[in-house]
């Protein structure tokens, strides 16, 4: 059984560009969320999607949105880039009715 | 104030020491604590979750709610290099049952 996988590992963008963070959950589960991981630092809430509807949005602007697939998979994407958007994106899943989040590897995100 | 506050180290421990790792709350009305492992170059990982107070252990590794003082700890008994990680304290709210992490604490064990 696969876990969360997340695609692609490494991304180097330069500011003002947008980028495309896909994520697929670990088999069963039908809630994503992403979250933010700056160097140092733990990670950030971003949102959650359930049934291909955000659920709920940490402290992120509007530059920051997202997908949910019917398979459940999840796509995150930031418009605009800033440089302080470099960061290690985290994918996890779960179930809606509750359980453990499952964290994928995350992709690292730098932005020029 | 940060909801969860945590000792940043950096963490350098003999192998087969005790570690402690330590972190604080704000809120009062915080139940569910996580502790998350992780390695370089890969997600957390959970380690540990407590409800409420109290003690939880599993096998080297215990966890401590002390909500009097607001105070959530992870120790690591007869630590082993493979324990070499950076921990995340973490807890678990909102409808979407969002984590709210630590800044996580380096830990280096040396053989």
């Amino acid at each position: 059984d696969a876990g969360v996988t997340q695609s692609p590992t490494h991304l180097i963008k330069t500011r003002g560009q947008q980028v495309t963070l896909r994520c697929s959950p670990k088999s069963g589960h039908d809630t994503v969320s992403w979250y933010q991981q700056a160097l140092g630092q733990g990670p950030q809430f971003i949102f959650q999607y359930y049934e291909e509807e955000e659920r709920q949005r940490g402290n992120f602007p509007d530059r920051f949105s997202g997908h949910q697939f019917p398979n459940y998979s999840s796509e995150l994407n930031v418009n605009a880039l800033w440089l302080g958007d470099s960061a290690l994106y985290l994918c996890a899943s779960s179930l809606l009715s509750g359980g453990e989040q499952y964290f994928g590897p995350g992709t690292r995100l730098t932005v020029t | 104030q940060k909801e969860v506050e945590q000792d940043p180290g950096p963490l350098s421990v003999p192998e087969g020491a005790i570690v402690s790792l330590n972190c604080t709350y704000s809120n009062s009305a915080f139940q569910y604590f996580m502790w998350y492992r992780q390695y370089s170059r890969k997600g957390p990982e959970l380690l540990m979750y407590t409800y409420s107070s109290g003690n939880k252990e599993d096998g080297r590794f215990t966890a401590q709610v002390d909500k009097s003082s607001k105070y959530i700890s992870l120790f690591i008994r007869d630590s082993q290099p493979s324990d070499s990680a950076t921990y995340l304290c973490a807890r678990l709210s909102g409808s979407a049952r969002q984590l709210t992490f630590g800044s996580g604490t380096q830990l280096t064990v040396l053989p």
